[in-house]
């Protein structure tokens, strides 16, 4: 299994509400990235999870909260968002997040979220 | 610190003419390269990427790309574009100091004219 799975594909939300999102892969990657990406840019790196701990939050506002329950997932959980957080949200995965090689990360077909 | 400079942000081809997406790094170390594929309302996917083995690399569906250190650059090219080819493409370069992993570039838009 080469694959990095989200859930759901669509998410329309109101700003009071709370929701989630899902991220699984198999591939016995060690480090897992949620990304945010509008339209016509690139994805914006939000948190990184290095062996199943917060490594990295780039600043992102508390109404995100990541959670990883294991090393083969991902939540994002979400609260009181804003509409300006409607995006495409990507999770991916790498193998190993202390290694020097090239360590490529495999990217999940995102999330796209419409806050109301 | 590491970062890439996509040239174009949009290039037309038409369908069966070659295709050359253009990649510019910047690098302080022996940089790792990647070019990934979005299509619309999708995920990326890698097509390729340098990791000093080999200065021409080939890639997924014909692409391949050319490491040149001396113009610090990582060009993406296909002999033969294809309709399902119309994607955006991005140029990124892994970092190994600082907070953030992988630099994207600001992509480039590809078209495909039939």
């Amino acid at each position: 299994d080469t694959e990095v799975t989200q859930t759901p594909k669509h998410l329309v939300m109101g700003m009071t509400n709370k929701k989630s999102l899902k991220c699984e892969q198999h591939m016995g990657h060690r480090a897992m990235y949620w990304y945010k990406q509008k339209a016509k840019k690139p994805p914006e790196l939000m948190f990184v999870y290095s062996y199943e701990k917060l490594s990295i939050n780039e600043s992102v506002p508390s109404r995100f909260s990541p959670e990883c329950p294991n090393s083969s997932l991902l939540n994002l959980h979400l609260h009181a968002l804003q509409p300006e957080d409607s995006a495409l949200y990507l999770c991916a995965s790498s193998q190993d997040p202390t290694s020097l090689s090239y360590n490529e990360q495999f990217f999940g077909p995102g999330t796209r979220l419409t806050v109301l | 610190a590491q970062s890439v400079t996509q040239l174009d942000s949009h290039v037309s081809v038409s369908e069966g003419t070659p295709v050359l997406l253009r990649c510019n790094y910047s690098s302080s170390y022996s940089p790792s390269l990647f070019w990934y594929v979005q299509h619309p309302n999708k995920g990326l996917q890698l097509l390729l990427k340098y990791t000093s083995a080999a200065t021409l690399v080939k890639g997924i569906n014909g692409f391949e790309a050319e490491f040149k250190k001396s113009e610090t650059s990582f060009h993406l090219t296909k002999p033969s574009a294809h309709m399902s080819d119309a994607a955006e493409y991005f140029c990124v370069v892994r970092t190994y100091s600082g907070n953030t992993p992988l630099v994207f570039g600001k992509g480039t838009r590809l078209s495909v004219i039939a």
